[in-house]
């Protein structure tokens, strides 16, 4: 079964306006989480993370929320552009162990 | 720089042979791990390893191994190729057990079993 869900496979954004992709996960013992970034023909990229201490996280144009009581959290990309078009994974761990992905969602930027 | 690198890029093989994919980092991670990629499945965990003589099974395991002789290398061995190990296979890499810190990938093997 799966830890950690990406419900929607694909989203297509307006260059400039807000990307929101979303992530829930149900194993309690996570307590950290990232996002990747893939490119086709490439390796994933770390984009961002938060620890479950935290309920959001910045690093410039991309933001991370968590909700623990939900098990939810989201990343948001403001403003987006036509080179944030890849493939986006949400990813968990409990203690530093091995991640667990979700199936990724494809963001496609529109100029 | 250190990096972590995976070779070949792109394999060709026939069902039934013994295949071995290499990943080595530069990074002295302890972890290492050995993931999937497949449409509709996202990154699926094979194998991986918090050190040195580790080992461990992931979700998908069957028909795969592992060694980890060294703190560099982990290599993956599919015992006799099937078909539907045909994927994009990548290496990652992290810090230790204990510390929540990024995985850093390689940039993957695709494997074609015919």
């Amino acid at each position: 079964d799966q830890q950690v869900k990406q419900n929607s496979p694909s989203l297509s954004v307006q260059e400039g306006r807000i990307s929101i992709l979303n992530c829930d996960y149900t194993n309690s013992m996570f307590d950290y989480f990232l996002w990747y970034k893939k490119y086709p023909a490439e390796g994933p990229t770390f984009l961002i993370s938060i620890s479950s201490i935290k309920d959001k996280n910045e690093d410039g144009r991309f933001t991370v929320f968590l909700n623990k009581s939900a098990k939810h959290l989201s990343l948001h990309i403001v403003p987006s552009q036509p080179g944030d078009s890849a493939v986006y994974f949400c990813a968990a761990s409990a203690y530093g162990y091995a991640l667990n992905f979700g199936k990724g969602t494809s963001l496609l930027v529109t100029p | 720089d250190a990096e972590i690198t995976q070779s070949p890029r792109h394999k060709i093989t026939e069902t039934g042979r013994q295949v071995t994919l290499a990943c080595h980092q530069t990074w002295n991670h302890n972890n290492m791990f050995w993931y999937r990629q497949d449409l509709g499945h996202g990154l699926r965990l094979i194998h991986y390893s918090y050190g040195v003589q580790d080992t461990n099974k992931g979700e998908v395991s069957d028909g795969y191994s592992v060694s980890r002789s060294n703190t560099e290398d982990l290599p993956l061995t599919l015992e006799s190729a099937a078909s539907s190990q045909t994927s994009v296979y990548f290496c990652a890499s992290s810090e230790s057990r204990g510390s929540n810190t990024e995985a850093f990938f390689g940039q993957g093997t695709r494997l074609t079993v015919v």
